[in-house]
């Protein structure tokens, strides 16, 4: 069976700090990887996709993630934080069998930036 | 071009009542998805569609919830009756065709607050 885990149901940082998400998976077959946020009153929005190419992904806003398959993990980055950063965020993984098209969802991690 | 829309946007109906949630999906999209948000949980997948053919229905949790795709365009999911257990957020997401890329991500709409009282 396949599962995400979000490590910290709420991170707070600093405006200008680093922000650090953490996600791992479990998986028998290479993954695909996304990340998910969610502002607020609004819909999940894509931010990257990992998809066997590339191992460091770059995403919208100044995020990034990095492929790790030695620590099953897809960490999401940003250098620094902004307040409009603040939002829901979502690790998903969907799998390369011919079956298994629907995405399975980390718990979310709710980032708050402080002034 | 429109993305993925769901209405209504909140719903609160009683226990016992029947409710019925639609989703607009991108228009060509062949794959309609349904996933659910109960309340400090994670979004578990419910069910999928190719074009009007259910393709998967694993997720769906009990025969009081009813999905449909009339003609491969939009969809609707029914409750009834609805439980207090039903609340959540419902959320539609649209895929192009499979034949073009496996890995093509959802776009997902804004999703349904069902509040079951």
């Amino acid at each position: 069976a396949q599962s995400v885990t979000q490590l910290g149901s709420h991170v707070s940082v600093s405006e200008g700090a680093l922000v650090l998400l953490r996600c791992n998976y479990s998986s028998s077959v290479p993954p695909y990887l996304f990340w998910y946020v969610q502002y607020p009153n609004q819909g999940l929005q894509l931010l990257l996709k990992y998809t066997s190419a590339a191992t460091l992904v770059k995403g919208i806003n100044g995020f990034e993630a990095e492929f790790k398959k030695s620590e099953t993990s897809f960490h999401l980055t940003k250098p620094s934080a902004h307040m409009s950063d603040a939002a829901e965020y979502f690790c998903a993984v969907t799998f390369s069998s011919g079956s298994a098209r629907q995405l399975t969802f980390g718990s979310g991690t709710q980032l708050t930036v402080l002034p | 071009e429109a993305g993925v829309t769901q209405f209504p946007s909140h719903s609160v109906i009683e226990k016992g009542q029947t409710v019925t949630l639609r989703c607009d999906p991108i228009s060509g999209h062949d794959n309609l998805y349904w996933y659910r948000r109960v309340m400090g949980k994670e979004i578990k997948f419910l069910l999928h569609f190719v074009k009007e053919s259910k393709q998967d229905e694993s997720g769906m949790p009990n025969n009081r919830f009813l999905a449909e795709r009339t003609g491969g365009t939009y969809s609707t999911l029914k409750v009834q009756p609805a439980e207090l257990e039903d609340s959540g957020v419902y959320f539609c997401a649209s895929s192009p065709s499979l034949r073009q890329a496996f890995n093509t991500e959802a776009f997902f709409g804004q999703g349904t607050r069902l509040t079951v009282v």
